[in-house]
């Protein structure tokens, strides 16, 4: 079964600064994936990847597979980035399905 | 398209009571996946179902729990009977293809479920 550990379980930043969550795995794997989910919200995908790094907006997720870590890293923060960010990577008992992180709390205040 | 879509999108129920929670995936999406998130668990796999037939159900909890999928466009969990531990928000998504192979998956709103 593939272990998902993320770090911090709670972050809380002032606005503008400089975010980064971590994620680690125990399984080699194809793809990780970063979530975000609102309060009360639903779960929208930030990214996924395989390799080096993406970045979308203020967002950047990086993966190092040799070492089966990725980071999320949230420049210029701002209080609507406040949300739960998920890591979930493929494996478990089967390998069509995603496990999971415990999720780490953003709060962003202004 | 519209995404998925669940109904309803909250239930209050007595213990006891046959609970059903619906959902339809996106168009041409070939898995299904049940999940159901708790504060003290997080994020759970229930089931996962690829061209309607389930494939893994290790994460059903109990009997009381069932899924189905008569069609491609349309699943259902059932709960039967409720109880209080099964209070949660419950979320269905859909993907183009496995999880292993980089599909990437689009989650619905959730049913928040209350059992009194």
């Amino acid at each position: 079964k593939n272990e998902v550990e993320q770090s911090p379980q709670n972050l809380t930043a002032q606005e503008g600064e400089f975010i980064t969550i971590n994620c680690s795995y125990s399984v080699g794997i194809s793809a990780l994936h970063w979530l975000q989910q609102h309060p009360g919200g639903g779960i929208v995908s930030l990214f996924m990847l395989s390799s080096g790094k993406k970045k979308h907006g203020r967002l950047i997720a990086t993966i190092n597979i040799q070492e089966k870590h990725s980071s999320l890293h949230i420049t210029a923060s701002h209080p609507r980035d406040s949300a739960v960010y998920i890591c979930a990577v493929p494996g478990g008992t089967s390998y069509g399905k995603l496990t999971f992180g415990q999720g780490t709390i953003l709060t962003v205040h202004p | 398209d519209a995404g998925v879509i669940q109904s309803p999108r909250h239930e209050v129920t007595e213990m006891g009571q046959e609970v059903t929670l619906r959902c339809k995936p996106i168009s041409g999406h070939d898995y299904l996946f049940w999940y159901r998130q708790t504060m003290m668990r997080g994020l759970e796999l229930l089931i996962y179902f690829n061209n309607n037939v389930p494939i893994d159900d290790s994460g059903m909890p109990e009997d009381r729990f069932s899924a189905k999928m008569p069609n491609a466009s349309f699943s259902t969990l059932k709960i039967q009977p409720s109880e209080p531990r099964d209070s949660a928000v419950y979320f269905c998504a859909s993907s183009l293809g496995s999880a292993g192979v980089r599909n990437e998956q689009f989650f619905g709103p959730g049913t928040r479920l209350t059992v009194l």
